[in-house]
């Protein structure tokens, strides 16, 4: 039944070592966010794709990447983390449309952190 | 002129009490509030939303009441129960949901027996 899956759940990497999480949808939505969050603090967007169009944030770090090969995929790619990017990255898709969008459904996260 | 401010930062309530959680905006081109749910190690789940064409919408024991002059929104959960524990974010946007959501700080809620 999962609609948005991340992979992994939990990811442990080395100050410095590139790292990549991936998503997936079945939802079959054109939008495609990334977002990152830190212990009891609200989601903050990352950067988000329109089908193929690419929306980053003004503050999003240069070290952030992001991919979207296909409607269904979307990877999060990050150069060279650092100890403050230990954190929850979570994935979520909606559906954008005229009149109305349709809610972001939101997966389980991937738990980074960063020895 | 982006922000949502969300308040309380904390909630402690009795079961089978009454929780409200209140959010404020600036920005009058938002049309769009959602409520969302988070359990620990989960995402966050879409828990009720409301456009500015109505007042208040009710599903089930949860309840957002909108008022567009104030620029504030609420959440009640009616018969709070320890399963409802949990950390709630309000969230806004514009273009009726086609753009992405500003959240809210949060507000962790604790039920107690």
């Amino acid at each position: 039944d999962a609609m948005v899956i991340q992979n992994p759940r939990y990811q442990v990497t080395q100050f410095g070592k590139p790292v990549t999480l991936s998503c997936s949808q079945t939802l079959n939505h054109n939008v495609m966010y990334w977002y990152q969050q830190k212990s009891s603090q609200a989601p903050k967007l990352l950067f988000h794709y329109y089908d193929k169009d690419f929306n980053n944030e003004a503050d999003t770090p240069d070290n952030f990447q992001s991919r979207r090969p296909n409607t269904s995929f979307c990877f999060l790619d990050i150069r060279s983390p650092g100890l403050g990017d230990a954190a929850m990255y979570l994935c979520a898709t909606s559906m954008a449309s005229d009149p109305g969008g349709q809610p972001q459904h939101f997966g389980d996260g991937t738990r980074l952190s960063i020895l | 002129q982006q922000q949502v401010k969300q308040s309380p930062q904390s909630l402690i309530v009795q079961k089978g009490g009454i929780s409200i959680i209140n959010c404020a905006y600036e920005n009058t081109a938002f049309d769009y509030f959602p409520w969302y749910q988070q359990f620990p190690g989960k995402g966050p789940a879409l828990l009720i939303a409301i456009r500015p064409d109505v007042s208040e919408k009710k599903e089930g024991r949860f309840t957002i009441s909108f008022n567009k002059s104030a620029k504030q929104f609420s959440l009640h959960i009616m018969d709070s129960q320890p399963g409802d524990s949990a950390t709630y974010f309000c969230a806004a946007s514009i273009n009726s949901g086609n753009t992405p959501l500003v959240f809210g700080k949060g507000t962790r809620l604790s039920v107690i027996a």
